[in-house]
């Protein structure tokens, strides 16, 4: 069946520092590639996508790309704020069945 | 445009008592979800609908679960009688039939259950 594997959490940077949260997929066919974000109290909201191969999903000065090869789609942003602290969701969708498949979640936390 | 809105945000209830949750997609999405997001996990489908067909509700626990969607715009669902592991926020979604409006779901603020 189709799943999605994502790093465990919590992940602690301090402010300005590197990200990235790893995120592998097992899917049939070709499915489209998304990062949600979570915010403490809110719902999910879409960061970023990819629909194939060698696309790269960018927003907010965070980007994935979408990796064949690997079937991963890794998140990373150069410098992250306080502001990122968040739940972070990868997720696949398939264009059969048009359901979503999500990965259990990476909390990031951002010191200043 | 006016996102998914739904009701109530937070509701807590005692086991074997029910409880009924209400959402509004956007307007124009054919497609509807209920997710149930337990804490520290990933959404997790229950049910999906197209206008007011039923997709794909594998996962629901009819026993307790059900879910409605008159007239193919508004949903309803519905817990009873509810258990102490039904504590979760229950997540309503919506999207757009078809490959030229992308795949993307559109998300509500979630309803928060606390089962006591």
């Amino acid at each position: 069946g189709n799943s999605v594997t994502q790093m465990e959490g919590p992940v602690t940077l301090s402010e300005e520092a590197f990200l990235t949260i790893n995120c592998t997929y097992t899917a049939t066919g070709y499915p489209s590639l998304f990062w949600y974000v979570q915010y403490p109290g809110e719902g999910l909201q879409l960061l970023l996508k990819a629909t194939k191969a060698d696309d790269k999903g960018s927003n907010k000065g965070f980007e994935a790309t979408y990796r064949k090869e690997t079937t991963s789609f890794h998140l990373e942003k150069g410098s992250v704020q306080v502001s990122d602290s968040a739940v972070y969701f990868c997720a696949l969708r398939t264009n059969y069945g048009q359901n979503f498949v999500f990965g259990p979640g990476t909390r990031l936390s951002v010191l200043p | 445009e006016a996102g998914v809105a739904q009701s109530p945000r937070y509701k807590i209830i005692e086991k074997r008592q029910s409880v009924a949750f209400w959402c509004n997609p956007i307007s124009g999405h054919a497609t509807l979800y209920w997710y149930q997001q337990i804490l520290g996990q990933g959404p997790k489908l229950l049910i999906q609908f197209q206008n007011n067909g039923v997709v794909d509700d594998s996962q629901l626990p009819k026993d307790r679960f059900s879910a409605e969607r008159l007239k193919g715009v508004d949903s309803t669902l519905k817990i009873q009688p509810a258990k102490l592991e039904d504590s979760a926020v229950y997540l309503c979604a919506s999207s757009y039939i078809g490959v030229k409006y992308g795949n993307t779901i559109y998300f509500g603020e979630g309803s928060w259950l606390t089962v006591v």
